[in-house]
């Protein structure tokens, strides 16, 4: 079964230039996630997606972040303009839809972001 | 506000010996609780998971002991190899609702050869 794939794995941009990421979630997986990991700390909730809906976005800075999932399959994130604080990995994962029984969420490799 | 917290940023262990990682968490809707492994340059891995009618479960050389009056989770690993050497994530939620994960900042093990 192949796993969360994310792209690209590193990207380096200057501040107020804007950056998107992609995530192909697990095949049959209606929930996908994008997290934000900041150095020293653990993966911070950004957006929740069941299916094509929105289900939790509290923590979305939603005057520059923002994220789609198309068809309820893939799903980009896009930081537009990007800030000094927006360093950090942007992790993909994705899991069973609720209710099913089965609550682990499985990750991509995540995507490294410097903003210089 | 850490609802999920783990005070312990770093941990070295013998290898063959019991490492014992530490979670605790504030929120008492949470019911399910998940460890994670995550290697360098690598998304993090589910281990194992405990839901709040278990007061543990084990998986090999993995036990995961909850404690819900304490708010309080362990992860033991028996006998800790150095391919255990890895950050470790607790995560907490709910089962109802949506579902939101709240992770802890990390454990870092090293288990010496």
């Amino acid at each position: 079964e192949a796993g969360v794939a994310q792209s690209p794995r590193y990207k380096i941009i200057e501040k107020r230039q804007s950056v998107a990421f992609w995530c192909n979630p697990i095949s049959g997986h209606a929930t996908l996630y994008w997290y934000q990991q900041i150095l020293g700390q653990g993966p911070k909730l950004l957006i929740q997606f069941q299916n094509n809906g929105v289900v939790d976005d509290s923590q979305l800075p939603k005057d520059r972040f923002s994220a789609e999932r198309l068809k309820g399959v893939d799903s980009t994130l896009k930081i537009q303009p990007a800030k000094l604080e927006d360093s950090a990995v942007y992790l993909c994962a994705s899991s069973q839809p609720p209710g099913q029984g089965a609550y682990e969420q499985y990750f991509g490799p995540g995507t490294r972001l410097t903003v210089t | 506000d850490q609802q999920v917290k783990q005070n312990s940023p770093s941990l070295s262990v013998q290898e063959g010996r019991i490492s014992i990682l530490n979670c605790d968490y504030t929120n008492s809707m949470f019911d399910y609780f998940l460890w994670y492994k995550k290697y360098p340059a690598e998304g993090p891995t589910f281990l194992i998971s405990i839901s709040s009618i278990k007061d543990k479960n084990e998986d090999g050389r993995f036990t995961v002991f909850l404690n819900k009056s304490a708010k309080h989770l362990s992860l033991h690993i028996v006998p800790s190899q150095p391919g255990d050497s890895a950050v470790y994530f607790c995560a907490a939620s709910g089962t109802s609702g949506t579902y939101k994960y709240i992770f802890g900042t990390g454990t870092r093990l090293k288990v010496l050869a």
